[in-house]
């Protein structure tokens, strides 16, 4: 079953904790990339990567890090979290955008509260 | 910029009600538009996509076609049941420019039976 697994789906941290959120997906997607939801504001990109090795900012990359060292794989690493990162984050991968049916997949969304 | 505006839900409907969801775009190419859903608890999934004007993108009941001349992509369905209850994402892709969909806030819609 195609799919992305994200890990955990909810977390309670305090602030400068350094924590890291895992991302994986099994259908061999070069693109993955990690969005943040909040109420009124849709969904904004932080992070994204076109393959192994390469990755770049979002709209939203401040206070984040990410690292792309195998294809399947994408974490979310928050080296020292802040309150106003309380977000529901969301990990999605695709095939490489420049094909008109990019569709993307989402994994099941991670809660994070930061105190 | 690039933008997707949708209307400020929720959007309340009894079972069996028709179901309009609007949804403009603002784009400087010919963006691919998608509609997403993210039922309560889930991660959002693709519902139905278009890629070029004049397009309809249709699953589950639920319609929208691609206007150019009124940048739109309206999301439609005849009758809702109450396990469509979900918030709907307007989503813009454009091939040539950035490397990322453009979503809307984002619509929710409670369905009453």
């Amino acid at each position: 079953e195609a799919q992305v697994t994200q890990n955990p789906r909810y977390l309670i941290t305090v602030t400068g904790k350094k924590l890291t959120v895992t991302c994986s997906q099994n259908m061999n997607h070069e693109y993955m990339s990690w969005y943040r939801q909040d109420p009124g504001l849709g969904l904004r990109q932080i992070y994204y990567s076109m393959n192994v090795e390469v990755t770049d900012k979002g709209d939203v990359p401040e206070g984040y890090k990410v690292s792309r060292k195998e294809k399947r794989n994408f974490p979310l690493i928050l080296e020292s979290p802040s309150p106003n990162q309380t977000s529901l984050y969301f990990c999605a991968s695709s095939l490489l955008p420049g094909t008109r049916n990019t569709e993307a997949f989402f994994g099941q969304g991670t809660r994070l509260t930061v105190v | 910029g690039d933008s997707v505006t949708q209307m400020e839900g929720p959007v309340t409907l009894s079972e069996e009600a028709f179901l309009t969801i609007n949804c403009t775009y603002t784009a400087t190419g010919y963006p691919s538009l998608f509609w997403y859903v993210q039922y309560p608890g889930e991660g959002l999934q693709l519902l139905l996509k278009a890629t070029k004007a004049d397009d309809k993108g249709s699953n589950k009941g639920f319609e929208a076609t691609y206007r150019k001349e009124t940048t739109s992509f309206h999301l439609e369905k005849g009758s809702v049941q109450v396990s469509d209850s979900a918030v709907y994402f307007c989503a813009l892709y454009l091939s040539y420019n950035t490397d990322k969909l453009i979503f809307g806030t984002g619509t929710r819609l409670q369905v009453f039976p």
